[in-house]
């Protein structure tokens, strides 16, 4: 099967500039993710959607970042305005089960996008 | 709140060696546990995860985990270290006790396998 595809692979922006990211799960797979990893440190959840609908948005900076699910398929994931401190890779992950079986179900990661904020 | 807490930053073995890297966790009520493994530049890969049942764990490239809920750990192991084992190594949970319920990562454990 085809993996999760992410792109760009690498983006280098200036401060207060936007940046979008987009995401394309594996087929047929109900819930998407959203994970930022900066550097040294381990993947930490920003956004979860199930199908088109946002399940998790806890941990999103919510006055500057955004992401939707259109149809319940491809996701983008959006920075503005970007800030130094935005400088991190941002892993898109799929998993096929939905509800509390995606808790169990493993993560498919696409390989991410690097962003580097000057 | 819940954690998990890789005390290693980096594990150094040499090849043919066994190999494990620790993880410890603090959730209420059981959780499911994973390891995944990232290669430089890439995403993710799913190595092993513990549901239920027997403690110990079999998954990909010979990799292995024991589960033990005294200690609260769930600890990777191999046999036998190869030089293509040199990675990023992620330990996961996912706690069980509402639907708000959502997958934390370790902060890695980078394994050195010297030929």
């Amino acid at each position: 099967e085809a993996g999760v595809a992410q792109s760009p692979r690498y983006k280098i922006i200036e401060k207060r500039q936007s940046v979008a990211f987009w995401c394309n799960p594996i087929s047929g797979h109900a819930t998407l993710y959203w994970y930022q990893q900066i550097l040294g440190q381990g993947p930490k959840l920003l956004i979860q959607f199930q199908n088109n609908g946002v399940v998790d948005d806890s941990q999103l900076p919510k006055d500057r970042f955004s992401a939707e699910r259109l149809k319940g398929v491809d996701s983008t994931l959006k920075i503005q305005p970007a800030k130094l401190e935005d400088s991190a890779v941002y892993l898109c992950a799929s998993s096929l089960l939905a509800g509390a079986s995606s808790y169990n179900s493993p993560l498919h990661f696409g390989n991410g996008t690097r962003l580097t904020v000057t | 709140a819940q954690s998990v807490a890789q005390p290693e930053d980096q594990v150094n073995v040499a090849e043919g060696n066994p190999l494990t890297v620790k993880c410890t966790y603090s959730v209420s009520g059981n959780p499911y546990l994973f390891w995944y493994v990232q290669y430089p530049n890439r995403g993710l890969q799913f190595l092993l995860k513990y549901i239920t049942g027997d403690n110990l764990v079999k998954g990909s490239y010979g990799f292995e985990a024991e589960f033990n809920k005294s200690q609260t750990s769930f600890h990777l192991k191999k046999p036998s270290a190869l030089v293509s084992d040199s990675a990023l190594y992620f330990c996961a949970v996912s706690p069980l006790y509402s639907s708000a319920s959502k997958i934390i990562f370790g902060s890695g454990t980078r394994l050195s396998i010297r030929p």
